[in-house]
């Protein structure tokens, strides 16, 4: 089963508007990352959050990492049309050695 | 770098039919992946390698072999080929098993009739 849980499904914002995705888990883990698939495309890794930590940016993102709720967030600010993508978390528990993935936000930016 | 690569991009196979998915990352990880994505979801394990010699079952490893054949390369194989494993399968590697980022190949499309 899913380790992440991904909210909202899909989110459709015009250009220059900031997204906000959550992703909510289960066990503890060491980290939780967000990665980004263009349609028809691999994953490419964003960014990477760990335990100890509560806030990370990197260029427009920004995510935060609540363990006391087993959430995270990813924010990403002045939204471009390049940005359309599905977006997901993955989480590796303590016992290390693998990811769990959420299922996804689907991010649309209008132009 | 060519980073992680895969072969074949696209396959067709019919019912009971065999087939190998060949993987191979030149960035010297340690740690192989392979996972499958269906329509609408996100990517669920198969099998890993954490190491050269060593392979484990993911969260859906029925009716998949694997074969980490060195450091660079880890096989995926289909002995008999059925409908439900229609999906994209994805290969990644990271550095070492732990806290890491992990680097994705462009995807085999694999379609079972």
């Amino acid at each position: 089963s899913q380790q992440g849980e991904e909210d909202p499904q899909a989110l459709s914002i015009q250009e220059g508007e900031n997204a906000t995705m959550n992703c909510s888990y289960k066990t503890s883990i060491n980290n939780l990352q967000w990665y980004r698939q263009n349609s028809g495309r691999g994953l490419v890794h964003l960014i990477l959050i760990r335990s100890n930590e509560r806030e990370k940016h990197s260029g427009r993102l920004r995510v935060t990492l609540d363990t006391s709720k087993k959430s995270s967030s990813l924010l990403i600010t002045a939204s471009r049309a390049a940005d359309t993508a599905s977006y997901f978390c993955a989480t590796e528990e303590t016992s290390g050695s693998r990811l769990t993935f959420g299922e996804g936000t689907q991010l649309t930016v209008n132009p | 770098n060519a980073g992680v690569t895969q072969t074949p991009k696209f396959q067709v196979l019919k019912t009971g039919q065999s087939m190998t998915l060949q993987c191979a990352q030149d960035m010297n990880h340690n740690s192989m992946y392979w996972y499958r994505q269906d329509p609408g979801m996100g990517l669920r394990l198969i099998y890993y390698s954490a190491s050269e010699g060593t392979t484990d079952k993911g969260e859906v490893p029925n009716g998949y072999n694997v074969s980490r054949l060195n450091k660079r390369e880890f096989s995926l194989r289909l002995e008999s080929a059925a409908p439900s494993q229609t999906s994209v399968y994805f290969c990644a590697s990271m550095p070492s098993p732990s806290s890491y980022e992990q680097y994705f190949g462009p995807g085999t499309r694999l379609t079972v009739t």
